[in-house]
Order: C-alpha cells, then sequence, then structure tokens
C-alpha cells in the first residue's frame, strides 16, 4: 500500500511567522503535489515536483515555496504566514501520470 | 482553461437505491479520469480510475465515460449510510500537464437510512 504522511494533522502558527508542512512518500513516486482545499473552492494546486530538486507553480503559487532535496521528501513552506493561508493543506505524490495518492492532511490555522 | 464542473449537491438517495454523480470537463483531449471519496475533515481516497469509453465495474461501483459528450459518471449500487460523503471527480488533461489533475469541486452525497 502507498503510504503518505504529513508531519502534522493540526497546526496554528501566528501572523507572519515561517512555516514548514513536511510530506513523506515511501512508494519511490517521481510526482509530489501540495494543494490547498477551502469550502466551495474544491482542490487547488500549489506546487508540484516531477524529480528532486525540480519544482513548477500550480496554480496558486504566491506565498508559498517548496523544496524537494530527496525523491521521498517534499516540503511546503509559507515565507511569512498570513491569514489568509489558513487552510486545509493535501499533499499527493504519483508514479508517472497514474493515480495520486494523499495524505492525511494538515488543518492549518493562521492567527 | 481546463475545466471539471461537478454538481455540489447535496445529492440525497435512500439506503438501497442506486446513486448517480456526474461530472463534465472542457477537454476533448483528456486522458483518465478519477473518482474520488472525501469523508469530512479527511483527505480523498481514490474509489476508481477509467481510461477508455464505457463502463468498468467495481463492486457497487460502476463509473461510466464518454469522451464524445464529455462527461464522465460514478454510479454507487445500493448504497449505504456509510457512502454519505464528498465525490470529487479529477481528470489528466494530458499534453504539457500530464502529471497534473484537475479536481472538480465535489459532489455531496447523503444516503438516508
Amino acid at each position: 500500500d502507498v503510504k503518505v504522511t504529513q508531519s502534522s494533522r493540526y497546526l496554528v502558527k501566528r501572523t507572519g511567522e515561517k512555516v514548514f508542512l513536511e510530506c513523506v512518500q515511501d512508494m519511490d513516486h517521481e510526482n509530489m503535489f501540495w494543494y490547498r482545499q477551502d469550502p466551495g473552492l474544491g482542490l487547488r494546486l500549489i506546487y508540484f515536483s516531477y524529480d528532486v530538486k525540480m519544482k513548477e507553480k500550480g496554480d496558486i503559487p504566491e506565498g508559498y515555496s517548496v523544496s524537494r532535496e530527496k525523491k521521498e521528501r517534499f516540503s511546503l513552506i509559507l515565507e511569512s504566514a498570513s491569514t489568509n493561508q489558513t487552510s486545509m493543506y493535501l499533499c499527493a505524490s504519483s508514479l508517472g501520470s497514474d493515480t495520486q495518492y494523499f495524505g492525511p492532511g494538515t488543518r492549518l490555522t493562521v492567527l | 482553461q481546463k475545466e471539471v464542473e461537478q454538481n455540489s449537491g447535496p445529492l440525497s438517495v435512500p439506503e438501497g437505491a442506486i446513486a448517480s454523480l456526474n461530472c463534465t470537463y472542457s477537454d476533448r483531449g483528456s486522458q483518465s479520469f478519477f473518482w474520488y471519496r472525501q469523508y469530512s475533515g479527511k483527505s480523498p481516497e481514490l474509489i476508481m480510475f477509467i481510461y477508455s469509453n464505457g463502463d468498468k465495474e467495481d463492486g457497487r461501483f460502476t463509473a461510466q465515460l464518454n469522451k464524445a459528450s464529455q462527461y464522465v459518471s460514478l454510479l454507487i449500487r445500493d448504497s449505504q449510510p456509510s457512502d454519505s460523503a464528498t465525490y470529487l471527480c479529477a481528470v489528466n488533461f494530458g499534453m504539457d500537464s500530464s502529471y497534473k489533475l484537475i479536481f472538480g469541486s465535489g459532489t455531496r452525497l447523503l444516503v438516508r437510512p
């Protein structure tokens, strides 16, 4: 079974803090993704990576950056958290253009 | 603009009935199609995928794809209260975005006991 894990289920941060969200997958998948999910807006792609050290912007990259130093790990960084970044953050991984498997999600609250 | 459209619902069906969930997409060249189920507060989990026109069955679930009309459906037979969830349709549009899936906003299904 594919296993995608995320570092925290719930996180509370203050405005202006730097926030790191970690995602690890154990299936040697090439592709990894970061989404945010908000009521009424569905899943929106922030960034994705198709190889180590490679990244591409998704639909809403502003205010975020990513890092992929190892194949199994993909980090999402909020350089200076703002209240409008309060959301559910979901990491996913896939092999090629195949099914994406999701981690359990991190519910981030920025106060 | 590549888009995936779903009726937000809620779709309410009695226990034991067939639930029919529909999804339309904007690009005729789309290659693969996925249905995910998401319980409240949880992450999406894959139910099934379909690549070719026609029907694909897996237990109580049937996915139907019609590329000419650009829609994909999910039928749930003998619906159970535990099927109550939001169902997300996702499409791989291929070409220069071959790694990415575009998700619909989901249809909420309620199965009444």
